[in-house]
């Protein structure tokens, strides 16, 4: 049972938007910044957004962070084939020894 | 280039020990906070320990007391030593470097873990 709450799927056709919910607490969420991963199938989690909703270089504007009170959400625009994959949210727990909590995931299927 | 190469996995019966390796290029390891996060097979991501830049080393409750994380600063690698290994420590495990924010902004390509009698 993840600390983070994600719905398990979402999905959208191409060239749609979504969004993906990260449900937390004010010991995770609300007092930390949040991050977001993207897992291709086979491949190691690539960092798409830090601190909230900031991009590191080279992921595209089409993906987007926010965050509110104890919740984060991640959005995709202009959806493509490519971006089916498992996403992830990731924070800190000051409840939790040293403890760095990740999302169940959600898997992204474009239709 | 930024680069982590993770090694060491294998198949190890249960009770068995086994010590996994990261390689690291294109940055200094003591000068980061380096983790170790797991994968198990079909399951969403468990972070599992970290050393600080200072040295300070934490752990998730379900492998405190089993799993030790160093590193070896001469050679730039991070290392888990894994004992008393139990059919749940079964996962992919990544090596991966934090950024701001302890956001995760480069991982190994990860090393599987089998424990199976």
């Amino acid at each position: 049972q993840s600390v983070l709450t994600q719905p398990p799927s979402v999905s959208a056709a191409p060239g749609q938007k979504v969004t993906i919910s990260c449900s937390g607490s004010s010991s995770n969420i609300g007092n930390n910044y949040v991050s977001w991963y993207q897992q291709l199938p086979g491949t190691a989690p690539k960092l798409l957004i830090y601190e909230n909703n900031k991009r590191p270089s080279g992921i595209p504007d089409r993906f987007s962070g926010s965050k509110s009170g104890t919740s984060a959400t991640l959005g995709i625009t202009g959806l493509q084939t490519g971006d089916e994959a498992d996403y992830y949210c990731g924070t800190w727990d000051s409840s939790l020894s040293a403890g760095r909590v990740f999302g169940g995931g959600t898997k992204l299927t474009v239709l | 280039e930024v680069q982590l190469v993770e090694s060491g996995g294998g198949l190890i019966q249960p009770g068995g020990s086994l010590r996994l390796s990261c390689a690291a290029s294109g940055f200094t390891v003591s000068s980061n906070y380096m983790s170790w996060v797991r994968q198990a097979p079909g399951k969403g991501l468990e972070w599992v320990s970290v050393i600080y830049s200072g040295g300070s080393t934490y752990y998730a409750d379900s492998v405190k007391g089993r799993f030790t994380i160093s590193r070896d600063n001469s050679k730039n690698t991070l290392y888990l030593q894994m004992n008393s290994l139990r059919a749940e420590d079964t996962a992919v495990y990544y090596c991966a470097r934090e950024y701001r924010g302890m956001a995760f902004d480069y991982w190994g390509q990860g090393t599987l873990v089998t424990v199976s009698s």
